[in-house]
């Protein structure tokens, strides 16, 4: 059973302050792994797919990274805008009823204050 | 381009009615996701599937039915609502598993 597993559930920083969030996940064998960040009241955005260990993604103040049992998105220098829930996904290599399966890590809450 | 369009966006049904959720996306995407979000579990699977005609039981498919008639639309149904089943639920789609996912803007539901 592919397992996704986020911390912390909830964040709070002051502009400015750099931090981390984590992603730990257990599969068969991983064809990607997703972040997404989530808006109050609206549906999932795609922020970045990695693929394998070592791989590196960065977009604006987010970078995330990836390794054989976790991912991290790492927040620089974090403005209030960045403020939203952000969401890891997994989808695994598993073929039958697992195929095409994308499963979600329970969020984690990040506010960030002026 | 409307992407991923749920329909309705807010519902309130009373137990043990049924209803349908209807999901539209126009790019031509393989694989189809019903998940429901609710406080603190993130977004939990309910059914997918991986091409027209075809559907996969997800992690919580007990109470829900899907359809993927054509490869455009997948069709969520409540047989007989539950207040358990009081949630938001979010439709989505990918060109292939890997690539990533687009969502709709979800559907409040309630069940009294």
């Amino acid at each position: 059973e592919d397992q996704v597993t986020q911390s912390p559930e909830a964040l709070r920083l002051q502009e400015g302050e750099s931090s981390s969030l984590n992603c730990s996940y257990t599969v068969s064998g991983l064809r990607g792994l997703f972040w997404y960040r989530q808006d109050p009241g609206k549906g999932p955005e795609f922020l970045f797919t990695l693929y394998s260990a070592g791989e590196e993604k960065e977009k604006e103040r987010l970078k995330a990274t990836l390794t054989k049992k976790e991912s991290f998105l790492h927040i620089t220098a974090p403005k209030p805008e960045d403020s939203a829930t952000y969401l890891c996904a997994v989808c695994a290599r598993g073929g039958g009823t697992s195929y095409g399966k994308l499963t979600f890590g329970q969020g984690t809450i990040l506010t960030v204050h002026p | 381009n409307a992407g991923v369009t749920q329909t309705p966006k807010f519902r309130v049904l009373k137990t043990g009615q049924s209803m349908t959720l209807l999901c539209a996306q126009d790019m031509n995407h393989e694989y189809m996701y019903w998940y429901r979000q609710d406080p603190g579990m993130g977004l939990r699977l309910i059914h997918y599937s991986v091409g027209e005609g075809t559907t996969a039981k997800g992690e919580v498919p007990d109470g829900y039915n899907v359809s993927r008639l054509k490869k455009q639309n997948f069709l969520l149904g409540l047989e007989s609502a539950a207040p358990s089943q009081t949630s938001v639920y979010f439709c989505a789609s990918s060109y292939v598993p890997a690539s990533r996912a687009f969502f709709g803007q979800g559907t409040r539901l309630t069940v009294v």
